[in-house]
């Protein structure tokens, strides 16, 4: 079946400009998490979303990002005022819910120069 | 929040030679871990998970409570194995937050 998708695959941007990077998760899976990529730092949690309650934020680096999701499925995140070090490789993943033992499946990611 | 540490940013061993992947938790409570590798220019996918205790693509890795360790580990590397691994606990803590390890690239050197 279809996994999860990530639009654009890439996107430039200019400093100071506000982006949207789309995730559509597995159909049916509750829970959506947001990750950053950066060369050399590993992987970093941003924001969770589990089905109807509030999303967990802890992760988000400033007020410049936000995500929200839709009707329990697609998910938008965005960064305003974009900086440099905002350049990344932004993955979505999705799993069938929380708790222990939930395989995350993860899309393609997307990647975001800012120059 | 669970933690997991993997001291090694870089592993780079040779084809033929034993590989292990060094990952340590730091909470308490029964873990449940999992390792995710990642290709070059694929995605990031799960490779193992310590409860169904299964061999995939040759790599294990043994929950160790005393040590508190989940190290993946492989007798003979092959060429293939070059990728970025991450340990990773699930986020069944209540606090929602998952934190993976900064991950190991490995490289396995012809």
């Amino acid at each position: 079946g279809a996994g999860v998708s990530q639009s654009p695959s890439n996107k430039v941007t200019e400093k100071g400009k506000d982006v949207e990077l789309r995730c559509d998760p597995i159909s049916g899976h509750t829970a959506l998490y947001w990750y950053r990529q950066s060369l050399g730092q590993g992987l970093e949690f941003l924001i969770y979303f589990q089905g109807n309650s509030a999303p967990d934020k802890s992760g988000l680096p400033s007020d410049r990002f936000s995500a929200e999701r839709t009707g329990g499925s697609v998910s938008t995140l965005t960064i305003q005022r974009t900086q440099q070090e905002d350049s990344a490789v932004y993955l979505c993943a999705s799993s069938r819910t929380s708790g222990s033992s939930y395989e995350q499946y993860f899309g393609p990611g997307t990647r975001l120069t800012v120059t | 929040a669970q933690r997991v540490t993997q001291p090694e940013k870089l592993l780079s061993v040779f084809k033929g030679a034993p590989v292990e992947l060094k990952c340590n938790y730091s909470y308490s409570g029964s873990p449940e871990l999992f390792w995710y590798v990642q290709y070059s220019r694929q995605r990031l996918q799960l490779l193992l998970r310590h409860i169904s205790r299964e061999s995939i693509k040759g790599f294990t890795a043994d929950l160790n409570k005393g040590e508190t360790s989940f190290h993946l580990k492989k007798p003979f590397a092959q060429e293939e194995d070059s990728a970025m691994y991450y340990c990773a606990p699930p986020d069944g803590t209540g606090a929602n937050n998952l934190f993976f390890g900064t991950g190991t690239r490995l490289t396995v050197i012809p």
